[in-house]
């Protein structure tokens, strides 16, 4: 069975430009989390999808957006890119609030 | 909001040796997952376990929610469980908030 999967690993983009990330989760799965790693520091809570539905957010800016497709897929959009969101950018998904497994990550590098 | 601190920060172990890590969350959960991520980011899952006692080959893991805490443990180190271990809580409608990770690094 397929994992969670990411696309891109590796994303570079210009400050002010807009990124999109995206995420396809385990099949059967109706929950989509997105999580934010800067480098050296631990996973922040961003989005989490349920149903097509957002659930619930974390402490960030607007800017930081998302959706989930009727296919459950998620696509992360971070608009107006600043320096700061370099990072590792973690997907994970789970049937309704059981164990969640992740991706292996889009790396995002803004210069 | 819930704070999930784990302990210690920073561990070295030569090959062989056993460790202990810990887990302490500041409100009831719905449930407790242990990961280890590797130094390629990803993060693999080691147990899902909202209550009581998990084996798995040579790690095991217990949680204590009535006292909101979780151990992980890790008998005979290898270099290949070099990493950083991450314990995250299901907290309401808060999804997976994270601790702050130990960071592990067996010695050959």
């Amino acid at each position: 069975e397929a994992g969670v999967t990411q696309s891109p690993t590796h994303l570079i983009k210009t400050r002010g430009q807009q990124a999109t990330l995206r995420c396809s989760p385990i099949s059967g799965h109706t929950s989509v989390y997105w999580y934010q790693q800067a480098l050296g520091l631990g996973l922040q809570f961003l989005l989490w999808y349920d149903e097509g539905e957002e659930r619930n957010r974390g402490n960030f800016p607007p800017r930081f957006s998302g959706r989930q497709f009727p296919n459950y897929s998620s696509e992360l959009n971070v608009n107006a890119l600043e320096l700061e969101d370099s990072a590792l950018y973690l997907c994970a998904s789970s049937p309704e609030d059981r164990e969640a497994f992740f991706g292996q990550g889009t790396r995002l590098t803004v210069v | 909001g819930i704070q999930v601190e784990q302990s210690p920060p920073d561990l070295i172990l030569q090959e062989g040796a056993n460790s202990t890590l810990r887990c302490n969350f500041s409100d009831s959960v719905n449930n407790l997952q242990w990961f280890h991520q590797n130094p390629w980011g990803q993060l693999i899952n080691l147990f899902y376990i909202p209550s009581g006692t998990k084996q798995n080959g040579r790690l095991s893991a217990t949680t204590v929610a009535t006292e909101r805490y979780s151990l992980l443990y890790i008998s005979s180190s290898q270099t290949t469980d070099s990493g950083v271990y991450f314990c995250a809580v299901n907290y309401g409608t808060y999804k997976y908030i994270f601790g702050t990770g130990t960071r592990l690094k067996v010695l050959a």
